[in-house]
């Protein structure tokens, strides 16, 4: 069974940082890219990054450009988001997810929730 | 002006259809994009339906029941999630997504209700 579990969520201060992390099982890791697509309360999906399966390929959403970095470790299935300067807009349910080169999204994790507040 | 757009709300009756639109702005040219749709209820992640480009490059997402179904619109530059035989538990939001300019972009979503 296909799984991607996102941990590292919470309540954080503007400016502060956070780190996301994504953890895949369930299928062969280093066949896909990984996306992390976000979800602000009561609102539509925005996608916020995308790393390949190497981890030397990324891109970012210019909203994020500059302050979100995008890595991964292949021998722990594991995908990072390390996100700084954070704002208030930045607030959302923060979602892993799976592609195949080329292909959009066929797989989503559970989603992990940021706040950015004082 | 966004590029693409979805109205915001669509209802319909159980066992009718609902036609649901992803529109391209103009200047970009709905026969030249891949259209994914995804469903999402609240509370819970979005899921993959299925992908469109032509009737000879389209995929069903694992499980998706054959009543999801895509086409295109080119008169009005649109894609189209096409449900059948509507059930109540197809009431939920539903965005496209796009591959464009180098990024992912989503529609703002529709929500269906079904009643």
């Amino acid at each position: 069974e296909v799984q991607l579990v996102e941990s590292g969520g919470g309540l954080v201060q503007p400016g502060g940082s956070l780190r996301l992390s994504c953890a895949a099982s369930g299928y062969t890791f280093t066949s896909y890219w990984i996306q992390w697509v976000r979800q602000a309360p009561g609102k539509g999906l925005a996608w916020v990054s995308q790393i390949n399966i190497d981890g030397t390929g990324t891109a970012y959403a210019d909203s994020v450009k500059g302050r979100f970095t995008l890595s991964r470790d292949n021998t722990k299935n594991t995908v990072y988001l390390q996100m700084n300067s954070l704002r208030g807009e930045d607030t959302a349910v923060y979602y892993c997810a799976r592609s195949v080169a080329g292909e959009g999204i066929d797989y989503w994790g559970q989603g992990t929730l940021v706040s950015v507040s004082s | 002006q966004a590029v693409v757009t979805q109205p915001s709300s669509l209802s319909a009756s159980p066992g009718a259809s609902a036609s649901l639109t992803c529109i391209l702005r103009s200047g970009f040219n709905v026969d030249t994009y891949r259209i994914y749709w995804y469903q999402q209820k609240p509370g819970s992640p979005p899921q993959y339906l299925l992908r469109y480009k032509s009737d000879s490059d389209k995929q069903q997402g694992s499980g998706v029941p054959s009543r999801f179904s895509g086409s295109k619109d080119a008169s009005a530059n649109a894609g189209i999630l096409l449900i059948s035989g509507l059930q109540s538990e197809d009431e939920a939001d539903y965005y496209c997504m796009i591959w464009h300019r180098s990024a992912w972009v989503f529609g703002g979503g529709t929500k269906l209700t079904v009643l």
